[in-house]
């Protein structure tokens, strides 16, 4: 079962920042949180992952609370093309190589 | 640099048969994994490999097979095809098996099985 709970969909306003959330409250400390979207039809792509601190790249921020239960990615300035079901996933330690354990993920919407 | 890339992208199967699908990982990448993905589910893990070696396998019947080549790409291997094998089959590589290698994805085979 995936260790990461996500709301089920969340809309946001076009040029705004998307803030999305996810709980990930049994972490292990060396357990990675990772982020990937899905578009419709198309594979999972990979957006930002983290293990402790802050990250930051071109696309996104992943934002890791002090005690690690917790994190929301930001996407500074929503677009129409931002629009997918986000994944919020812990990767577990495991004898299987670290596979990746997928949830229902939040569906964004960016309208208008 | 091309990302990973799978065939064929869809494919129609008749019930019973037998279906292969190719992988070929991002260059320098050792690791490659096989997810499965129905409709209106997140993707599902059914094998990775790495150096040629399989180092795991999800929740999957013995119908489903894949293995590795020396250049690191892969096959996917389903036999006695049911409908209920209608998904997105979804490749994905990495540099290796430790959890701070990024997993990427590719596009996908698209199979229907009719």
């Amino acid at each position: 079962d995936a260790k990461t709970t996500q709301p089920t969909s969340m809309d946001c306003a076009e040029g705004r920042a998307a803030n999305l959330p996810c709980n990930h409250s049994t972490i292990s400390g060396n357990e990675y949180v990772y982020w990937y979207r899905q578009i419709h039809s198309q594979g999972p792509q990979y957006i930002i992952h983290g293990l402790k601190n802050n990250e930051t790249n071109e696309m996104a921020s992943l934002i890791i609370t002090e005690d690690r239960k917790s994190s929301t990615l930001i996407l500074p300035h929503a677009t129409l093309r931002d629009t997918a079901v986000y994944y919020c996933i812990v990767r577990v330690a495991d004898n299987q190589g670290g596979k990746l354990i997928f949830g229902q993920g939040t569906e964004l919407s960016v309208k208008p | 640099d091309a990302g990973v890339t799978q065939s064929p992208t869809h494919l129609i199967k008749t019930r019973g048969q037998h279906v292969t699908l190719r992988c070929s990982p991002i260059s320098g990448h050792k690791s490659v994994s096989w997810y499965q993905q129905v409709l209106g589910q997140g993707p599902q893990f059914i094998f990775q490999y790495y150096e040629k070696e399989e180092r795991g396998r999800g929740n999957f019947p013995d119908r489903f097979s894949a293995r590795q080549f020396p250049n690191y790409s892969s096959e996917l291997n389903v036999n006695a095809l049911l409908l209920g094998d209608s998904a997105l089959y979804l490749c994905a590589s990495s540099p290796g098996l430790g959890l701070g290698n990024t997993i990427y994805f590719g596009e996908g085979s698209w199979l229907t099985v009719v």
